[in-house]
Parts: structure tokens; C-alpha cells; sequence
């Protein structure tokens, strides 16, 4: 079954550390690739989107992600954390059909 | 442009109640769909329309209805209120499923007590 797996449910970091969160899907084939935040009390918002091309992306407020396809993984980085980065950040694929398939979520606490 | 707007944003059922989520954009956007997002679980697909009179199931459709008779209203209906719906309900809206950006409303908090 085609599924999204974020392994990291609690992230709690200091400013300035650098991030790492990780996201891997099952599904050999084509797939787009998203990753989404929500600030606490709001709605989700795209961070990037990879489809194809460079597998290195970069996003909003400094965010990336790299695609490595071996590995089936699209895992989102941000070199300096800031406080205003304590979100809940999403990973979400797309396996070549008309659905979107969420992670269950990483909670990220930046501790200033 | 208004985007995705969700109404009640808060409301509270008893079990057995029937009502409707609203959902509207205002982008022209064929591709709506309807989330629920629980605590641990992520959001998980109720039900997803890719144009105006056409319906399908997600990954979690039972207890709720939806139709499309225009491009731009998607509601949802909860037939018979159960408290395994208590969730938080968010709608969303894109050009295509496959390839685009996802927007999403402010969302709907509903309790069923």
C-alpha cells in the first residue's frame, strides 16, 4: 500500500540549531512531493513541492528538501532554526493518482 | 481573493445530530477535497471531487456525504453526529490533485458530545 511515514513525532531544538526532519514514502514509481506547515491555530501552508528536476528544492523562510530516490525519502532542512519555526510540518505525496497522501505530522519546538 | 473559507469554525453536536461543514474558494479551482486531522494521525482524506458533479471516497469515508453541483461549494455532511468525529475538519482546493499547490481553509473544530 502506497503510505507516507514522518518517524520524528517531537522535534525540540535550540535557536540557531540546524534541522533535519525526515519523510520517506512507499511507491516505486512517479510521485510529487510536498511539504507543509501549520503554525499553531492556523491552516496549512506549502512550504515547497518538488516534481522533477533538481532534487534539491528550496522553499519559504529558508527551508529545503532534498528528493534521493534510492532511498524513497524527501527529507525538509533548515540550516539556523528560529523560534518563529515552532510549527507542525507535514510531509505529503501525491503517487501519480487524484489523492494527496499526508504524514501523520512532526511537531517541531524551537526553544529560544 | 477570499481563497478557501470553511464555516462554522467552531461548533459542538450531540451524538445523533446531522449537520454541514460549508467549504467555498473562490480560484477556479477544479480539485477539492476533505480532511480530518486527529491528534498522531496527520490528516487523513474523507472525500475528494475532481470538478463539479463528481465525487469520490478517501481513506475515510464513513459517517459523512458530500456533493458537488458547483465548481466552487464542496460541503460535507455528517448524517448521524458520532463523538469518533470529534476532529478538527479542513477543506481544500487546487487546480490538480497531482501536481499543484493544495490550499487549504482556516478549518472546523467540531465536538460531538
Amino acid at each position: 500500500a502506497q503510505s507516507v511515514s514522518q518517524h520524528n513525532h517531537h522535534v525540540i531544538l535550540s535557536e540557531a540549531a540546524s534541522l533535519e526532519l525526515g519523510c520517506n514514502y512507499s511507491y516505486g514509481g512517479t510521485v510529487n512531493l510536498f511539504w507543509y506547515v501549520q503554525y499553531p491555530g492556523q491552516h496549512l501552508q506549502l512550504l515547497l513541492k518538488y516534481f522533477s528536476g533538481d532534487p534539491l528544492v528550496k522553499g519559504i523562510k529558508g527551508f529545503e528538501a532534498e528528493f534521493i530516490k534510492s532511498k524513497f525519502s524527501f527529507n525538509l532542512r533548515k540550516p539556523s532554526v528560529q523560534w518563529s519555526d515552532t510549527a507542525e510540518y507535514f510531509c505529503a505525496v501525491n503517487f501519480g493518482n487524484e489523492k494527496l497522501t499526508f504524514g501523520t505530522g512532526t511537531r517541531l519546538t524551537i526553544i529560544p | 481573493n477570499a481563497g478557501v473559507t470553511q464555516t462554522p469554525k467552531f461548533q459542538v453536536l450531540k451524538t445523533g445530530q446531522s449537520m454541514t461543514l460549508q467549504c467555498a474558494q473562490d480560484m477556479n479551482h477544479e480539485y477539492m477535497s476533505w480532511y480530518r486531522q486527529d491528534p498522531g494521525m496527520g490528516l487523513r482524506l474523507i472525500h475528494y471531487s475532481v470538478g463539479a458533479g463528481i465525487t469520490d471516497q478517501g481513506e475515510v469515508p464513513n459517517g459523512y456525504n458530500v456533493s458537488r453541483s458547483t465548481t466552487e461549494d464542496f460541503p460535507l455532511r455528517l448524517l448521524s453526529a458520532a463523538p469518533s468525529q470529534t476532529s478538527v475538519y479542513f477543506c481544500a482546493s487546487s487546480y490538480a490533485p497531482m501536481n499543484t499547490e493544495a490550499f487549504f481553509g482556516q478549518g472546523t473544530r467540531l465536538t460531538v458530545v
